[in-house]
């Protein structure tokens, strides 16, 4: 089963608007990862918050972590057409899962409209 | 510092056949993790090298292989390919267990 799960599974908005993708995950961690990936191409680290942080900016990206509700957000601002893409959480593994080094979530496709 | 090259980047086998698939890491990072993604099941983990030694292994069958080299480059191997292994295979490496991983463009294996 997936340690994390994204919402909403896609997300259609237009450029210049912000956009949101939560993040659910079942057990406790140390830290929790964003990544994006373009079609077909391999992901890319966006940006990692740590259990004690609760907030963390990357240019136009803003993550929040909350441990009591086991959920993450990535908010993406001013949204621009080379945004689109699919966005995941990761998660590290826990013993259940063969303790692999990160779990990801079934990602948010993003797609931005000019 | 050149990023995580996977080779081939596209590859199309017939079922029966067999592959191996190429990754070399990031200089200086020595564990490499394999995933498999197929639109039906997501980015699934199939196994986790470090040092030569393999530390993890994903719920995949034993046609699934591989291994590491001592400079850290990572081989993967398929045999008796079916046509549920058509998917993109992503290779990763890290410096540290917990860290970020740095992907490779994958490659893409169709089964016909």
């Amino acid at each position: 089963s997936q340690q994390g799960e994204e919402d909403p599974q896609a997300l259609s908005i237009q450029e210049g608007e912000n956009a949101t993708m939560n993040c659910s995950y079942k057990t406790s961690i140390n830290n929790l990862q964003w990544y994006r990936q373009n079609s077909g191409r391999g992901l890319v680290h966006l940006i990692l918050i740590r259990s004690n942080e609760r907030e963390k900016h990357s240019g136009r990206l803003r993550v929040t972590l909350d441990t009591s509700k086991k959920s993450s957000s990535l908010l993406i601002t001013a949204s621009r057409a080379a945004d689109t893409a699919s966005y995941f959480c990761a998660t590290p593994g826990v013993p259940s899962q063969g303790a692999q080094k990160l779990v990801f979530g079934q990602g948010t496709r993003l797609t931005i409209n000019p | 510092k050149a990023g995580v090259t996977q080779t081939p980047r596209y590859l199309i086998k017939t079922r029966g056949q067999q592959v191996t698939l190429s990754c070399s890491p990031i200089s200086g990072h020595r564990s490499v993790s394999w995933y498999q993604q197929t639109p039906g099941q997501g980015l699934q983990f199939l196994f986790e090298y470090f040092s030569e030694t393999q530390r993890n292994k994903g719920n995949f069958p034993g046609r699934f292989s591989g291994r590491q080299f001592s400079n850290s480059r990572s081989e993967m191997n398929v045999s008796t390919l079916e046509l549920g292994d058509s998917a993109l295979y992503l290779c990763a490496s890290s410096l540290a267990r917990t860290g970020e991983l740095f992907f490779g463009e994958g490659s893409r294996l169709t089964v016909l």
